[in-house]
């Protein structure tokens, strides 16, 4: 069974539609988080929910907006997507707060490419 | 914010040839963590370091904490074709969330 899952795996789209990516962990973790990496592989984090409450707000653009319905999914809506917005987008999941020092278990990413 | 750095950005070495990256952060450290990410996968937990100087290792791969907890080290020995990947530290101020570091790739030449 997939510990953290993410769809879609990949997402291919025009400049200024709107679109989202879900993720669910069934690994029973407290924390949620969403990652952008770039094609340089930089890993950046943009947000992190702890039992449905933001607690890590990057500076991203807010044209882009979490919503956690629950502790065990954290989904991320895009607006009027851009062609810096092309990235791979990946979910990630950890026990405890997000300042705890558990490990953080990734889904698979799902690639967004913007025409 | 917290920056957390590693050099080198790439690496190419031939198999059988040893490999080092090295993590450094402006800030100290509560504790560090390394992950493991191959072509077109996604990060990977290799590892958590927590205490001054603490070195842990796993096989051919060894991981070092620095004194002053403010930079971190992934030797790995004699480097085999499965070693290819980008390898991420992530380090963690008390109480705060980790922040990844810029990562090294790793290509192994057959």
């Amino acid at each position: 069974d997939t510990a953290v899952s993410q769809t879609p795996k990949y997402l291919v789209t025009q400049m200024g539609n709107d679109k989202s990516i879900k993720c669910e962990q069934n690994l029973g973790h407290d924390t949620m988080y969403w990652y952008k990496q770039d094609s340089k592989k930089f890993l950046k984090i943009m947000f992190s929910y702890n039992n449905k409450e933001l607690i890590i707000n990057e500076t991203v653009p807010n044209r882009f907006s979490p919503k956690s319905p629950d502790k065990a999914h954290l989904n991320l809506h895009i607006n009027s997507l851009e062609l810096g917005d092309s990235a791979v987008y990946f979910c990630a999941s950890s026990q405890g707060w997000g300042g705890s020092n558990q490990p953080q278990h990734f889904g698979d990413g799902t690639r967004l490419s913007i025409l | 914010g917290q920056q957390v750095m590693q050099i080198p950005q790439y690496q190419h070495v031939q198999e059988g040839e040893d490999f080092t990256t090295y993590c450094n952060s402006s800030t100290t450290l509560s504790n560090i963590q390394w992950y493991k990410q191959r072509p077109g996968g996604h990060p990977v937990f290799l590892i958590q370091l927590v205490k001054s100087g603490e070195v842990k290792k796993q096989k051919r791969l060894t991981f070092q904490f620095g004194e002053a907890k403010k930079n971190s080290s992934l030797h790995i020995t004699a480097t085999q074709t499965t070693d290819v990947g980008t390898y991420f530290c992530a380090g963690q101020r008390a109480g705060n969330q980790f922040y990844f570091g810029t990562g090294t790739s790793l290509t192994v030449i057959p």
